[in-house]
C-alpha cells in the first residue's frame, strides 16, 4: 500500500523556468517529509525537508511547501538549470525510523 | 569524510540462491537503513539497525534479514532468491534518527539481477 504518491512519472520543463514537482500522502501521523534527488548510478541525495509545524521552507532555489489538511506537498525549483534533471523522490517519516518514498518523478531539463 | 559504501555494486544469482550485501556507514554513523528500488515503486523500505538492534522493518517476507556488526557496518541477506527480488538494494546511514532530523546518507546502491 503506498502511503506517498507522486502522480506523475515524467516533467519537462525548459531551463530557466520553473519545476513544480507534486506528492500526495495518506498517512496522518505522517509529520515529517523530505525530497531527494537521485542521478543515474548514484544514490539518492538530501535536498530539502519540512517538518509538519510548517508551511513552507526555502533553500536557495528550492522550495517545499506543505498543506496537511489536503494531505499535500510540492517541490518548486527556481529557476530550473540542466544540472536539475534528475529523478525527485518525496519521502514521509512519523517517528518510527523509517521513510516512506514516492515511486518518484524523472525531471528534465531542457536547454 | 568517506561516504556510504556498498559492496558489491553488481551481483548475479540465479533462483534459489541465496545473497549477502554489505554497506559500510559514514564514521560516527550509528543508524544503518536498507531500501529496496525497483521500476515504479519506488524505495521500498527494508530494515533499520541502531547499535546492533533492528529498530524497524518494513513488510517484506522472512527471506530478507538484516544485522549490524559493533562497528555500525551492516549486512543484509536474501535466501532462496526469486525472480522478483531483481531490484537496486540501497543503504542510508544517519547520526541517530533515521527519518527525522538526521539526514540519511545513501550508498550507490548494489544492484542485483536473479536469473
Amino acid at each position: 500500500d503506498q502511503q506517498v504518491k507522486q502522480n506523475s512519472p515524467s516533467l519537462s520543463v525548459q531551463e530557466g523556468r520553473i519545476s513544480i514537482l507534486n506528492c500526495d500522502y495518506t498517512n496522518s501521523m505522517f509529520d515529517y517529509f523530505l525530497w531527494y534527488k537521485k542521478y543515474p548510478a548514484e544514490g539518492p541525495t538530501f535536498l530539502i525537508s519540512i517538518s509538519s509545524i510548517k508551511d513552507k521552507n526555502e533553500d536557495g532555489r528550492f522550495t517545499v511547501f506543505l498543506n496537511k489538511s489536503a494531505k499535500h506537498l510540492s517541490l518548486h525549483i527556481v529557476p530550473s538549470q540542466p544540472g536539475d534533471s534528475a529523478v525527485y523522490f518525496c519521502a514521509a517519516s512519523s517517528d518510527d525510523y523509517k521513510l516512506s518514498f514516492g515511486a518518484g518523478t524523472t525531471v528534465t531539463v531542457r536547454a | 569524510k568517506a561516504g556510504v559504501t556498498q559492496t558489491p555494486r553488481y551481483l548475479i544469482k540465479t533462483r534459489g540462491q541465496q545473497v549477502t550485501l554489505s554497506c559500510s556507514p559514514i564514521s560516527g554513523h550509528r543508524s544503518v537503513s536498507w531500501y529496496q528500488q525497483t521500476p515504479g515503486q519506488g524505495l521500498q523500505f527494508l530494515f533499520e539497525y541502531f547499535s546492533e538492534t533492528q529498530r524497524n522493518k518494513g513488510n517484506f517476507p522472512g527471506r530478507f534479514s538484516g544485522r549490524q556488526f559493533s562497528n555500525s557496518r551492516s549486512e543484509m541477506n536474501v535466501s532462496t532468491l526469486e525472480l522478483g527480488d531483481s531490484a537496486l538494494y540501497l543503504c542510508a546511514s544517519s547520526l541517530e534518527l533515521a527519518g527525522r532530523t538526521d539526514t540519511q546518507y545513501f550508498g550507490p546502491g548494489t544492484r542485483l539481477t536473479v536469473l
